[in-house]
């Protein structure tokens, strides 16, 4: 079953403008993790947060963690045509095995399209 | 550092044909899992293992084996592949049991079942 779900399914913006994707989850959490998926490739992690952060930074990304409102976004600065790809968002369902879950649930992910 | 490697990159089976899908990685990590992704479906987890020698099954593990002999490699069997099967599937490892660290992934197989 899906733990976390990305807010919008798709995209599409101007290169040098901002994105912002959402994520909501279903139960409490340890962390959330955002990866992006360029087309045909393998997912690639981008920010790790825990659930006693509010905001992590990396670069131009920028997230945030209302765990709340059980929801992340995920903020792109000066997007770049190179930022088009598949961003997903990963829990962990809060459970508490071996110092840490053992399972991520991943969401179905927002697809990003930035024009050059 | 090669970091997660999976083999073939593509294959066609025929019905009831069965087939490993292989994982190796050269992180020396303790975790490896197996995910499938479909269109719309997000990546949903097939099996896991924790260390040599321990495996567990995910949400979508039905017609599936996996083994952990060793640290680096973690195989993905078809038993008797089904249209149903027909997807991409990534193996990712972590430096320790799941979720706490990043997944690293590899770069996919692609698989269509006739």
């Amino acid at each position: 079953s899906q733990q976390g779900e990305e807010d919008p399914q798709a995209l599409s913006i101007q290169e040098g403008e901002n994105a912002t994707m959402n994520c909501s989850y279903k139960t409490s959490i340890n962390n959330l993790q955002w990866y992006r998926q360029n087309s045909g490739r393998g997912l690639v992690h981008l920010i790790l947060i825990r659930s006693n952060e509010r905001e992590k930074h990396s670069g131009r990304l920028r997230v945030t963690l209302d765990t709340s409102k059980k929801s992340s976004s995920l903020l792109i600065t000066a997007s770049r045509a190179a930022d088009t790809a598949s961003y997903f968002c990963a829990t962990d369902g809060g459970a508490i095995t071996q110092g840490g879950s053992e399972k991520l649930v991943f969401g179905k992910g927002t697809k990003l399209t930035v024009n050059p | 550092n090669a970091g997660v490697t999976q083999t073939p990159k593509f294959q066609v089976l025929k019905t009831g044909q069965s087939m490993t899908l292989q994982c190796a990685q050269d992180m020396n990590h303790e975790y490896m899992s197996w995910y499938r992704q479909d269109p719309g479906m997000g990546l949903r987890l097939i099996h896991y293992s924790v260390g040599a020698g321990i495996t567990d099954q995910g949400e979508v593990p039905n017609g599936y084996n996996v083994s952990r002999s060793t640290t680096e490699d973690f195989p993905l069997r078809l038993l008797s592949a089904a249209p149903s099967q027909t997807s991409v599937y990534f193996c990712a490892s972590s430096y320790s049991p799941g979720t706490y660290y990043e997944q690293y992934f590899g770069p996919g197989t692609r698989l269509t079942v006739t």
